[in-house]
């Protein structure tokens, strides 16, 4: 299977601790993106990549979560001093690297806060 | 990009054409209309995507009206495994990268 890998699949944490989540895209695909979902509602866009350069970042994006793709291929997403709020599905997808193309999901990392 | 209006649920017999509507009144010239699913605890899935011509593929047909301010999703021969919520999200393909989902459509597919 080629599509977009995410680990952990679940990640149970208490308040206050740190979490980092791993994405890997597609093989070739130079667009990296960050969602975020909570229960009920649909995915929400936090950041997202060309290459190594983060290009945007969505107001949801606290300054507690930090986000990197060093060498342009796999990302990370780290939360610091978690809290019960950050309770979700976090979502990786990637696309080629022009605009307009289609986003392709992975499962996702849900993770809970206790 | 434009809001979407989709009904909150819907059901289908097995085996029937499942048709998933969605209105977009505010969509501008250079906007696409796209397709995703979410079955439940996945990631949500491609189904696809057009400006103004209809399209189809292996999965789904799409039907845009002509003014485009609205879209149907046709799934030809639904089956159990097509129970998912369902969203229809507008997207400017040019300078704009985020996909804005709303709440979606559940279509649940009846035995």
């Amino acid at each position: 299977d080629t599509g977009v890998s995410q680990n952990p699949r679940h990640k149970i944490t208490k308040r206050g601790q740190n979490v980092t989540f791993r994405c890997d895209p597609i093989s070739e695909h130079n667009r990296l993106y960050w969602y975020r979902q909570t229960l009920g509602q649909g995915p929400e866009f936090l950041t997202y990549f060309q290459n190594e350069a983060q290009l945007e970042k969505s107001r949801l994006l606290s300054d507690r979560f930090s986000a990197e793709r060093p060498k342009g291929s796999f990302s990370t997403l780290e939360i610091q001093r978690t809290e019960q709020g950050d309770s979700a599905m976090y979502l990786c997808a990637s696309s080629l690297g022009t605009s307009g193309e289609t986003q392709y999901f992975g499962p996702g990392t849900r993770l809970l806060v206790l | 990009d434009a809001k979407t209006t989709q009904p909150p649920s819907m059901d289908c017999a097995e085996g029937r054409a499942a048709n998933l509507p969605c209105n977009h009144s505010t969509i501008s010239g250079n906007e696409y209309v796209y397709w995703y699913r979410q079955i439940h605890s996945q990631g949500p899935q491609y189904i696809i995507h057009g400006l103004k011509n209809n399209e189809t593929n292996e999965m789904a047909s799409l039907i845009i009206t002509e003014d485009r301010k609205s879209s149907t999703l046709i799934l030809p021969h639904a089956t159990l495994r097509d129970t998912a919520v369902y969203y229809c999200i507008v997207r400017d393909n040019f300078g704009n990268e985020k996909l804005t989902f709303g709440t979606g459509t559940r279509l649940t597919i009846i035995p």
